[in-house]
């Protein structure tokens, strides 16, 4: 199974200050289409968890644009430029190049 | 809009089957390239994919787990079934259901991603 290691497990960030998330994969998640299968999700408290990032660096209808994904082959980005209140809960990263489908740990952003 | 609901026992003894059920609204399971799929996430722990189906019939599932699942479907009811045999009180989790787009080969999953989720039921295995 490909293991999905993020970094930190917990952030602490001031409102309108910029907050990142690193996700590494046991290999690499580049597909042989070109395409790279590295998605993040955001699972505020209390609820189901919700896509923001597809495909390393697309955001998700609605997704605001504060939110950006980057990286390739094994390592990988999420970025808030300003954190808001409502960007609390916590951030998954998943892979889908290899069955079974796993995701990260997740990372927990509180609000300081 | 796209929902989904999990339904099933809250509370079940450990060697039991769990059986769940995902009613779903705003797409059909006998569309092609449509799909549902099944996601657990035990109490303050990650989540855990578990299995899949598509409008063919066609079923994936987690390999460490295989043995114990059946995923099903009744396009007529718009509802997805999973069960799960043999449950152990690790197996404590809230079970969530996904509608699906993109196809799953029997190895890899390009362009599948979990949306929307339904809102989850908690699922407590104990004697």
């Amino acid at each position: 199974d490909i293991v999905m290691t993020q970094t930190p497990l917990s952030l602490s960030v001031t409102p309108g200050q910029p907050a990142s998330i690193s996700c590494k994969s046991s290999q690499s998640l580049l597909h042989s289409d070109g395409k790279t299968y590295l998605y993040w999700y955001l699972q505020k408290p209390g609820q189901s968890p919700q896509l923001l990032i597809y495909e390393v660096s697309s955001r998700f209808s609605g997704v605001p644009d504060r939110f950006s994904g980057s990286g390739s082959g094994t390592d990988f980005t999420l970025k808030i430029s300003r954190v808001e209140a409502e960007d609390v809960g916590v951030y998954y990263c998943m892979q889908g190049i290899h069955l079974p489908i796993t995701f990260g740990q997740g990372t927990r952003l509180e609000i300081k | 809009q796209i929902t989904l609901k999990e339904s099933g026992p809250t509370l079940v003894k450990p060697t039991q089957t769990l059986t769940l059920t995902c009613t779903f609204s705003g797409f059909s399971l006998s569309t092609s390239g449509v799909g549902v799929g099944w996601i657990r996430q035990p109490p303050g722990k990650a989540l855990e994919w578990l299995a899949l189906i598509y409008w063919n019939d066609d079923k994936r599932y987690s390999p460490s787990l295989k043995s114990r699942l059946t995923i099903t479907k009744d396009t007529s009811k718009n509802q997805v079934v999973l069960t799960m045999t043999n449950m152990d009180p690790v197996d404590t989790a809230t079970y969530y259901c996904a509608h699906i787009l993109g196809y799953c080969s029997s190895t890899s999953c390009p362009g599948v991603w979990f949306d929307p989720w339904g809102q989850g039921t908690l699922v407590t295995v104990s004697s």
